[in-house]
């Protein structure tokens, strides 16, 4: 069965530190891979994807086929960083909607 | 950028009633919307696949006698929650696919998905 696993519930870190949210997958085949972003009271909204291969806000996401994993990592966090952030892994190329896992509640403390 | 406009974004209703949920599409054409459900702290949950002009596709275990889907225009989808109960009570999010620039080699890879700002549902 398609499955997406984000570990952390909640993930506390201080303002310049850096953030490692956690993603594995288990899916057949390859699946594309998206990070999505919703801050306090906004839509969700893309972050990157792995097709992409962009840094966007300083967030990085290296796909780690032997691990099934795609972590999303950032060197240095900033308070508004602060936000929930959801791994989403998408088989269907854009048919079938995606599979959310449960989001990480990312708090950068100043 | 693509934009999806979702409507109401609060709605309050009573037991029994039904009530109707809005998507759409401002400045493209979405042949495919997708409704979620997120339940308070909860992930979201795809519910079920609309394609224009044809019936929707529900997930397993959701109903599609009490969430009916009509997506008769490539710029509309509409939610219609019917005898609505208190445990439907709920966070409802459409999106839509968007078609994105790419090089041709990556073309299976050319979309995305724009995500509505959601209905708070409460049935009293």
């Amino acid at each position: 069965a398609q499955r997406v696993t984000q570990p952390e519930k909640l993930l506390s870190v201080f303002k310049g530190a850096p953030v490692e949210l956690k993603c594995n997958y288990s899916y057949s085949g390859s699946p594309e891979l998206f990070w999505y972003v919703q801050y306090s009271r906004q839509r969700l909204q893309l972050l990157l994807r792995h097709i992409s291969r962009e840094s966007i806000k300083g967030f990085t996401a290296d796909l780690n086929k032997g691990e099934t994993s795609f972590h999303l990592k950032k060197p240095f966090a900033q308070e508004e960083d602060s936000a929930m952030y959801y791994c989403a892994p998408d088989s269907g190329g854009g048919a079938d909607g995606l599979t959310f896992g449960k989001g990480t509640h990312l708090i950068i403390q100043p | 950028g693509a934009v999806v406009s979702q409507h109401p974004s609060r709605v309050i209703c009573k037991s029994g009633t039904s009530v109707k949920i809005e998507c759409r599409s401002l400045d493209f054409q979405a042949t495919t919307m997708f409704w979620y459900r997120q339940f308070p702290k909860k992930s979201l949950m795809l519910m079920a696949t609309s394609n224009e002009g044809s019936k929707a596709t529900y997930e397993q275990g959701v109903e599609k006698d009490k969430f009916l889907i009509n997506h008769a225009s490539l710029t509309l989808s509409t939610l219609t929650v019917t005898s609505a109960h208190p445990e439907d009570s709920s966070f409802y999010i459409c999106s839509a696919r968007t078609e994105t620039e790419g090089p041709p080699q990556a073309r299976i890879f050319n979309y995305g998905y724009t995500f509505g700002s959601g209905t708070r549902l409460t049935v009293v």
